[in-house]
């Protein structure tokens, strides 16, 4: 299985909701990353888990919360967001080599957010 | 402060010609670099690696080419066909980090 999945596909919230998005893969990596993505933008980084635990945090908001419960998920949780959040977000996972050098990375396909 | 940038947001090829996607870089660190396809409403795609103990990497018909000197890599696509149509962006990483930065993309069309 060479498939990072991601759910839902798409989500529309408004301003008081709060969402989950849910990411999994079973390659048996241990590096798993959140990016947010913008039309006609290259990947964000917002976060990095190395061995289930939170590594980088790239000044993301508070609204944002990323939970790794196995190696094999990773959530990304959502609290009054905003409609400049509205994005495509995307789940990444690699291998950690020998020396902590993360691989090239595998993406899911998504999940396109919009926020009314 | 973009670390890796891709200067042509897009580029037209006829089929069966070579494609020619370039980047560059401004940290010294990187040792690691990819180029990742991308098509509307999917993740990127891993496309081809290429670490700095080299300055070649083949694979069916892309190749890249890495300059360490001129901070430079370039990703040939030969021959081009119309399924390569998507958008292209280069990443690279440095062994001792864990993260990956990524160019703005370079929007490819391959005209039949």
């Amino acid at each position: 299985d060479t498939e990072v999945t991601q759910t839902p596909k798409h989500l529309v919230m408004g301003m008081t909701n709060k969402k989950s998005l849910k990411c999994e893969q079973h390659m048996g990596h241990r590096a798993m990353y959140w990016y947010k993505q913008k039309a006609k933008k290259p990947p964000e980084l917002m976060f990095v888990y190395s061995y289930e635990k939170l590594s980088i945090n790239e000044s993301v908001p508070s609204r944002f919360s990323p939970e790794c419960p196995n190696s094999s998920l990773l959530n990304l949780h959502l609290h009054a967001l905003q409609p400049e959040d509205s994005a495509l977000y995307l789940c990444a996972s690699s291998q950690i080599a020998s020396g902590g050098v993360h691989n090239e990375q595998f993406f899911g396909p998504g999940t396109r957010l919009t926020v009314l | 402060d973009q670390q890796v940038k891709q200067n042509s947001p897009s580029l037209s090829v006829q089929e069966g010609r070579i494609s020619i996607l370039n980047c560059d870089y401004t940290n010294s660190m990187f040792d690691y670099f990819l180029w990742y396809k991308k098509y509307p409403a999917e993740g990127p795609t891993f496309l081809i690696s290429i670490s700095s103990i080299k300055d070649k990497n083949e694979d069916g018909r892309f190749t890249v080419f890495l300059n360490k000197s001129a901070k430079h890599l370039s990703l040939h696509i030969v021959p081009s066909q119309p399924g390569d149509s998507a958008v292209y962006f280069c990443a690279a990483s440095a062994s001792t980090g864990n993260q990956f930065y990524f160019g703005t993309g370079t929007s490819l069309t391959v005209i039949p």
